[in-house]
């Protein structure tokens, strides 16, 4: 069975403080790994996909970068609206097209 | 704003009610997904339709059901509600049909369903 875990559960950091968000995962064969943002009581938002290992994604101070067992989210200088909950689902590349999410990382960003 | 949406956002109803969430997918895309996300479980994969077709099932328990028009929009009919059905649902929507295919799943916006 897929398994996606995050960690850490949770992370503050301080405005311009840089981190990384990790993702590990099980899967019988990836089609994709998805990183989404969640907004207290709002649907996840799509960030990124990645396809293999190796492969990385950015966008503004967020950059994605896949191995073969685990995903990191990189965030650099975060601001105080980087704060969310960041979601890590893998897709298997057999089958059903449904995504297994992990637990998420919630983000907390200091003025 | 993902494109697709949600009817109602939020619904509160009682133990043993039945309730139907709607949702509308981007334009153009065919398949729809539900999650349902709490607290302890974190975003759990329900039901995928695909242009009016069952495609997948996950963990949806018998009391629940779905369906999908031929408009595209989707209907999840929750039934003998518990206390334990409380949860956001969420709805999803892929564009499937090109080639390659596109994978990502864009959410709505939710319903935050309340059972007391």
């Amino acid at each position: 069975e897929d398994q996606v875990t995050q960690s850490p559960e949770a992370l503050r950091l301080q405005e311009g403080e840089s981190s990384s968000l990790n993702c590990s995962y099980t899967v019988s064969g990836l089609r994709g790994l998805f990183w989404y943002r969640q907004d207290p009581g709002k649907g996840p938002e799509f960030l990124f996909t990645l396809y293999s290992a190796g492969e990385e994604k950015e966008k503004e101070r967020l950059k994605a970068t896949l191995t073969k067992k685990e995903s990191f989210l990189h965030i650099t200088a975060p601001k105080p609206e980087d704060s969310a909950t960041y979601l890590c689902a893998v897709q298997e590349s057999q089958g059903a097209q449904k995504l297994v999410f992990g637990q998420g990382t919630r983000l907390t960003i200091n003025p | 704003d993902s494109g697709v949406t949600q009817t109602p956002k939020h619904l509160i109803t009682a133990t043993g009610q039945r309730v139907t969430l709607r949702c509308s997918p981007r334009s153009g895309d065919l398949s729809v997904y539900w999650y349902q996300q709490s607290l302890d479980q974190g975003l759990q994969f329900l039901i995928q339709y695909y242009n009016g077709e069952e495609r997948a099932k996950g963990n949806i328990l018998e009391r629940f059901s779905a369906q999908q028009f031929p408009d595209l929009h989707s209907e999840l009919n929750l039934s003998s509600l518990e206390l334990g059905d409380s949860a956001l649902y969420f709805c999803a929507s892929s564009q499937t049909s090109q080639t390659p295919p596109r994978n990502e799943q864009f959410f709505g916006p939710g319903t935050r369903l309340t059972v007391l």
